[in-house]
C-alpha cells in the first residue's frame, strides 16, 4: 500500500464557490479523520469514521462543511460558500482500531492546501 | 477548541543541549500520542502511552507519563538540526477520537 492518499494538492479558488477534497486511506483501517490546520498550530479535529459511520462532527465545524465515506473506503470533504477564513491545510488520516476501542496510530496524508481570495 | 495545553509553543535552541515539551489536560487521558510534524508533510507517530507513569524512550527521546495520566512530557537529549520539527500531543479515547495540542515548534541550529 501506498499510505493515504490525498487531492488535490492544492486549490485555489474563489469566496463563494465550492470545494471538494478526496482522501484515499490504506486499504485495511477502518478509521478515518479529517483535521484542519493552519500555519504553526497543531491539527484542528473536524469528523471522523469508523467504516461509514460518521461518529463525530466537531460543533465548531459549520453547516458548510459536510463530509462523507459512502462505501467505508475514501472519503469526500466538501465546503460550500467558501470564505477567506477557510484557507487551510486540510489533512485526512486513516488508522485500525488499537486494543480496547482505543486510537490506534494515525497514518496522515501530504494535506490538500486551499487557498480563498 | 484545544483541549491539550501544550509549553513552550516556541523553543530555539543549539545544537547538543536538551529540552523538554511538555503536554496538559484538566482530565484524566485515555491514552496519549506523541507525533513529529515537519514542514510540508503530515504528522508522523513517535509513541503511544497508556498506563499511567509509563516512560518509554526511543533513541535519544524520552517519553514520561503521569501518574494521574493528565499529563505528559518529551525530553530530548543532545537534540539535532535534524530533530527540528512541531511536536504535538494527541489525546486519544476509546471512542477512537484524537484531539491535538497547539504544538511546540522546536528549532535545532547547528
Amino acid at each position: 500500500d501506498t499510505g493515504v492518499s490525498q487531492n488535490p494538492r492544492h486549490k485555489i479558488t474563489k469566496r463563494g464557490q465550492n470545494v471538494t477534497f478526496r482522501c484515499d486511506p490504506i486499504s485495511e483501517h477502518n478509521r478515518l479523520y479529517w483535521y484542519r490546520q493552519t500555519l504553526g498550530q497543531g491539527p484542528e479535529f473536524l469528523t471522523y469514521f469508523q467504516n461509514e459511520a460518521q461518529l463525530e462532527k466537531s460543533r465548531l465545524l459549520s453547516d458548510r462543511f459536510s463530509a462523507e465515506r459512502p462505501k467505508g473506503s475514501f472519503s469526500t470533504l466538501e465546503i460550500q460558500r467558501t470564505e477567506q477564513g477557510d484557507s487551510a491545510m486540510y489533512l485526512c488520516a486513516s488508522s485500525a482500531t488499537a486494543q480496547g476501542g482505543n486510537t490506534g496510530e494515525l497514518f496522515f496524508g501530504e494535506g490538500s492546501r486551499l487557498t480563498v481570495l | 477548541t484545544q483541549l491539550l495545553e501544550q509549553s513552550p509553543q516556541f523553543l530555539s535552541i543549539q545544537e547538543g543541549e536538551n529540552l523538554t515539551v511538555y503536554c496538559n489536560s484538566s482530565s484524566v487521558f485515555s491514552s496519549l500520542q506523541w507525533y513529529r510534524q515537519e514542514p510540508g508533510e503530515g504528522p508522523v507517530l513517535l509513541v503511544t502511552v497508556v498506563t499511567g507513569g509509563e516512560v518509554k524512550k526511543l533513541k535519544r527521546l524520552t517519553f514520561q507519563f503521569g501518574d494521574a495520566r493528565k499529563d505528559s512530557s518529551l525530553h530530548i537529549t543532545a537534540a539535532q538540526p535534524g530533530d527540528t520539527g512541531l511536536y504535538l500531543c494527541g489525546r486519544g479515547s476509546t471512542l477512537g477520537r484524537l484531539y491535538f495540542g497547539r504544538g511546540t515548534q522546536l528549532t535545532v541550529w547547528p
